[in-house]
């Protein structure tokens, strides 16, 4: 069915505020991924999970970030004490597994524009 | 360390002309290079993609060319269009091991004149 989906679409919040983003990917995609694109710039790999298992978590920019796939399917991206820095669009993306193998193609969500002010 | 450098930065190109997107890219176990194509307020879409055993890939409009020896990759939009109006991503991959993650260039904005 449906692309990969993504709630909320914008989000504001005051700084330190806490947010969460929500990730829905593609049916029966089992790799997922979280990517911050920041104004006028390629998106940049955040973390990757294959099923429930968060096995590369290299690009979180802090301990602020932290991401959750609990039953494998949809996905959480929590910030915690949001900072002015942290304002960027947040990209899901799933792709399917072959092999034990992420398969190249990513399929992206529309994103969440997040601004602190 | 920007793995993946892409110019120009911004490109404006006539109805019916060729754009032309460059990258070039660092690290050498990178062998996947797809192109993404992103409109305002919409995620990245997949364009066309293309892997070092081949030197160029054409779907349609779409052509990339690819220069294994010299570490470099382009995009070459046919007959442009102003529905072609976006912003261009190309993007690198390790397929080999588990760096499944993308490494993007900074993107292309073009702008298709009618």
């Amino acid at each position: 069915g449906a692309g990969v989906s993504q709630s909320p679409r914008y989000k504001v919040a005051k700084r330190g505020q806490d947010v969460a983003l929500r990730c829905d990917p593609i049916s029966g995609h089992v790799s997922l991924f979280w990517y911050q694109q920041a104004l006028g710039q390629g998106p940049e790999f955040l973390t990757y999970f294959q099923n429930e298992a968060q096995l590369d978590k290299s690009g979180l920019p802090s301990d602020r970030f932290f991401a959750e796939r609990p039953e494998g399917s949809v996905s959480t991206l929590k910030i915690q004490r949001t900072q002015q820095e942290d304002s960027a669009v947040y990209l899901c993306a799933s792709s399917l597994i072959l092999s034990g193998r992420a398969l190249e193609t990513q399929y992206f969500g529309p994103g969440t524009r997040l601004l602190v002010l | 360390q920007q793995q993946v450098k892409q110019s120009p930065q911004s490109l404006i190109v006539q109805k019916g002309g060729i754009s032309i997107i460059n990258c070039a890219y660092e690290n050498t176990a990178f062998d996947y290079f797809p192109w993404y194509q992103q409109f305002p307020g919409k995620g990245p879409a997949l364009l066309i993609a293309i892997r070092p055993d081949v030197s160029e890939k054409k779907e349609g409009r779409f052509t990339i060319s690819f220069n294994k020896s010299a570490k470099q990759f382009s995009l070459h939009i046919m007959d442009s269009q102003p529905g072609d109006s976006a912003t261009y991503f190309c993007a690198a991959n390790d397929r080999g091991g588990s760096n499944y993650k993308l490494t993007f260039g900074k993107g292309t904005l073009l702008t298709v004149n009618p």
